[in-house]
């Protein structure tokens, strides 16, 4: 049973601080790792992919790959009351169904 | 298209009633998945289509729930006989050929609410 980890929240962080997202997989084989946004009422968005161990930064976001760990993390710098929603992590394993497996989501409040 | 499209939106139905929900990709993407959320739950997958392959219909919970997709296309996912418990948001998602480099995206949804 593949399974992707995530601390449901919520995670109160204030205005400006630095938000850090935490996600455990438990299939060393997995391959690609995303971070989907999904904001109250919405569909889940894409924001990010990692696919190797290390930093990827994309403005405020920046996703870190740790396979030795099976841990994948998303921080938020400059946090807004804007990236208050709920942070989805998903791991691509390969095979099967080729699809995704999500995390249940961290629920993150930036407090202006 | 420029994006997933689902329809409807949001559909009440009586429980019993059977239901279909559509979804169209973006064009050219070739694999479709179906997922479902139920309120303050994550994402359950329901089945997945890649290009002419067999679908893989290994997380559709009941027999009730059927779907197709048409031309490689268009799918529509099939709920007969609806429960309270399949009320949901029912999420389509797409993605482009290249196995699991590349993320998905998902449509607007639709939320099915059994009465």
């Amino acid at each position: 049973q593949k399974e992707v980890e995530q601390n449901s929240g919520p995670l109160s962080v204030p205005e400006g601080a630095i938000a850090s997202l935490n996600c455990t997989y438990s299939d060393r084989g997995s391959q690609s790792f995303f971070w989907y946004r999904q904001y109250s009422g919405k569909s889940p968005e894409l924001i990010m992919s990692i696919y190797s161990n290390g930093d990827k930064e994309d403005g405020r976001f920046t996703a870190q790959l740790n396979k030795a760990s099976q841990y994948v993390s998303l921080l938020i710098r400059d946090s807004q009351p804007s990236d208050s929603a709920t942070y989805l992590c998903a791991v691509h394993s390969g095979g099967g169904a080729d699809g995704l497996t999500f995390g249940k989501g961290t629920h993150l409040i930036i407090q202006p | 298209g420029a994006g997933v499209s689902q329809s409807p939106s949001n559909k009440v139905t009586e429980k019993g009633k059977d239901v279909e929900l559509r979804c169209d990709p973006i064009s050219g993407h070739t694999a479709l998945y179906w997922y479902r959320q139920s309120l303050g739950q994550g994402l359950e997958f329901l089945i997945y289509f890649q290009g002419n392959s067999a679908p893989d219909k290994s997380g559709l919970p009941s027999d009730r729930f059927s779907a197709e997709r048409t031309g490689g296309s268009v799918s529509t996912l099939t709920i007969q006989r609806t429960q309270q418990e399949d009320s949901a948001v029912y999420l389509c998602a797409s993605r482009t050929n290249g196995g699991g480099l590349y993320g998905y995206t998902f449509g607007s949804g639709t939320r099915l609410t059994v009465v």
